[in-house]
């Protein structure tokens, strides 16, 4: 099992530019999510979803979209960047079964210049 | 709507010595309760989590956390600290949705 993967790593982009984060897991969890960390703030989520063709707000959704097609798969978009976006984005899968255990990708780094 | 709070934001301890990260959370009920484990430059490690049943919980590392219901506290201790613990730790909590709400942190520096 390669677990969460994601993809960038590192990206970087103007202000106004779009992109998509990838996220994918292979352990057919129906809960996912997306996290952005800032210094100071711990992790905050941006988008949950619990199953195909299902998302939700988390706490700090401005300028984001999400859309989760299939169970594996919950990409993240900015549509237009901000430097206020600049961050370091994890996506999570969660295991029901383990007592809602969450499983962490390691991350994208991402500037906004 | 749920909340974590971690009040220590920094924490320095010499090696051997025990050591004690609060958190307090802010929740109608009896929250997933966890406390993950963040190296610079790394992801999160899951320490341990309690969800029922014996309100002290053992995890990796030799951490342990004890869930206290009358004070909404998960506190996470450790009774002797190792220089390779020096990292940053986060307590969070899940109402239901699968999904996670964090404490800021508690960035941990252990002395020789």
């Amino acid at each position: 099992n390669a677990g969460v993967t994601q993809t960038p790593k590192f990206q970087v982009l103007k202000t106004g530019q779009s992109m998509t984060l990838q996220c994918a897991q292979d352990m057919n969890h129906e809960y996912m999510s997306w996290y952005r960390q800032d210094p100071g703030m711990g992790l905050r989520l941006i988008h949950y979803s619990v199953g195909a063709g299902i998302t939700d707000q988390g706490e700090v959704p401005n300028g984001y979209n999400v859309s989760r097609s299939t169970t594996e798969d919950f990409p993240l978009r900015l549509l237009s960047a901000a430097p206020s976006q600049t961050s370091v984005y994890f996506c999570a899968s969660t295991d029901p079964v383990e007592a809602d255990t969450q499983y962490f990708g390691p991350g994208t780094r991402l500037t906004v210049l | 709507a749920q909340s974590v709070t971690q009040p220590d934001i920094h924490i320095t301890v010499s090696e051997g010595a025990s050591l004690e990260l609060r958190c307090n959370y802010s929740y109608g009920a009896t929250p997933y309760l966890f406390w993950y484990v963040q190296s610079p430059g790394q992801g999160l490690q899951l320490l341990l989590k309690y969800f029922s049943g014996d309100t002290l919980v053992q995890g990796i590392k030799g951490f342990e956390a004890e869930f206290k219901r009358s004070q909404s506290s998960f506190n996470l201790r450790k009774p002797s600290v190792h220089w390779s613990d020096a990292a940053e730790y986060f307590c969070a909590v899940d109402t239901g949705r699968r999904a996670l709400t964090f404490g800021s942190g508690t960035r941990l520096q252990v002395q020789p």
